[in-house]
């Protein structure tokens, strides 16, 4: 199974501000996946992350807000932009090995004051 | 967008009881999965369905699909405080390789 590492685990953000967070997986993995946890709610899909192309975004999420990269197999990034306190929420990086299961990183918790 | 609608939303039973959790869908799946978070924590999986299963075990864990009525159940037999944790079901649409969560199941599982 694929360990996924993520960095920040946490971060305490200023209001107008952008954080980038880094999710490393330890082995190639066909897909990987953005989501995002607002507390006490269950996950909801951001994007996929393309490796070499554009993200593909979910309904009510967009690019200019939560821009994503995926340079190589195994590693991508998700921007969070002009954050505002809505943003406060726990963003978790994810991969799908070629069994189709999802495994997960510890998760990267938000706070925007 | 959620896929996945559960019940209960919360559960709390004692060590030693079965402990059910329900999940419905709407569209057309390639498999279903389930996944347990301990609070604060990343999602840990537990077990993968395929759409043309209807009954998986793994251990404790029973799983049943049930494709016709759109719907899962998780059975935990003999439970433990230690699986005091939130559940959720996960669905792959249909060729997609997108994972969409259901609402989850909050279990509390009291000595």
């Amino acid at each position: 199974s694929a360990v996924i590492s993520q960095k920040p685990s946490r971060d305490i953000c200023q209001r107008g501000t952008s954080l980038t967070i880094q999710c490393q997986v330890d082995s190639q993995v066909t897909m990987m996946f953005w989501y995002r946890q607002q507390p006490g709610q269950s996950l909801t899909l951001i994007a996929t992350a393309n490796q070499g192309s554009e993200a593909t975004y979910e309904s009510g999420f967009v690019i200019d807000k939560f821009p994503i990269s995926r340079p190589n197999l195994t590693f991508s990034t998700l921007t969070v932009s002009n954050m505002s306190p809505e943003d406060s929420s726990i963003y978790l990086c994810s991969a799908t090995d070629r069994t189709g299961e999802l495994f997960f990183g510890e998760g990267s918790r938000l706070t925007v004051l | 967008s959620q896929q996945g609608e559960e019940d209960p939303q919360a559960l709390s039973i004692q060590e030693g009881e079965n402990a059910t959790m329900n999940c419905s869908y709407k569209t057309s799946i390639n498999n279903l999965q389930w996944y347990r978070q301990n609070s604060g924590r990343g999602l840990v999986h537990l077990i993968l369905i395929r759409s043309n299963e209807r009954e998986k075990h793994s251990g404790r864990l029973r799983v049943t699909l049930d494709t016709s009525k759109k719907s899962s159940s998780l059975l935990i037999t003999a439970s433990r405080a230690a699986d005091t944790a939130s559940y959720f079901c996960a669905t792959e649409i249909r060729n997609t390789d997108k994972l969409i969560f259901g609402t989850g199941t909050r279990l509390q599982v009291f000595p």
